[in-house]
């Protein structure tokens, strides 16, 4: 089993859609959360870190559940530009590495 | 440049060749990582270096993989007798802090093709 799961996709929607990635990660010992984004033959950028107590960012709204070991992305009012794979990614149990899932590719359509 | 650099950004080696791929971080970045991404996957791990100390190289697939990064800043990521499964693109992160308390910055990525 791999440390961080993701469904890969795609996910096709029209503009407009709401939409929402899941990611599930094996260590209960991680301590730090991300969403990364990345652009076709671009390099991974921050979107957000995810919190215990839910963030919200925009139309970006992140969730944590430390119980289930989930993560959670939910994109409102998507946009032709939030067409990109999206990242989920862990901190390694010693707080060293960061652990990426397989991504997950939305493509957003008009 | 305020980014972290990479160089090459592409490069095409003969099966059994030896490449160097280098990572010119941030300044003032403590965290370095070298990262591994093959085509429709997400990053894998190689290694992980805070300062001048390679704290975790966990990741790195065999004994022709090798990652310095000697006075604490530029790093360099070198792959001996490389072979056709090492065909990737080899990214390189820094970061101000450890991880998971400040945000890791991404190169463009050396794209290294073996024929």
């Amino acid at each position: 089993r791999k440390e961080v799961e993701q469904d890969p996709g795609p996910f096709n929607v029209p503009e407009g859609a709401t939409v929402a990635f899941n990611c599930t990660y094996s260590n209960s010992a991680s301590q730090s959360f991300f969403w990364y984004r990345q652009d076709c033959r671009k390099e991974p950028k921050l979107l957000m870190s995810v919190y215990s107590s839910g963030n919200e960012d925009g139309r970006f709204t992140a969730q944590l559940n430390r119980a289930s070991q989930y993560i959670s992305l939910l994109i409102r009012d998507s946009k032709l530009s939030d067409s990109a794979t999206y990242l989920c990614v862990v901190n390694g149990p010693q707080g060293g590495k960061l652990i990426f899932g397989q991504g997950t590719e939305l493509s957003v359509k008009p | 440049g305020a980014g972290v650099s990479q160089s090459p950004r592409y490069k095409v080696a003969k099966r059994g060749q030896d490449v160097a791929l280098r990572c010119d971080p941030i300044s003032g970045h403590v965290s370095l990582f070298w990262y591994q991404q093959a085509l429709g996957q997400g990053p894998e791990f190689l290694t992980y270096f805070q300062n001048e100390a390679q704290l975790d190289k966990s990741g790195l697939p065999s004994d022709r993989f090798f990652a310095e990064r000697p006075e604490g800043s530029v790093s360099t990521l070198k792959i001996q007798r490389t072979q056709q499964e090492d065909s990737a693109v080899y990214l390189c992160a820094s970061s101000l802090e450890i991880p998971g308390q400040a945000e890791a910055f991404f190169g463009q990525g050396t794209r290294l093709t073996v024929v």
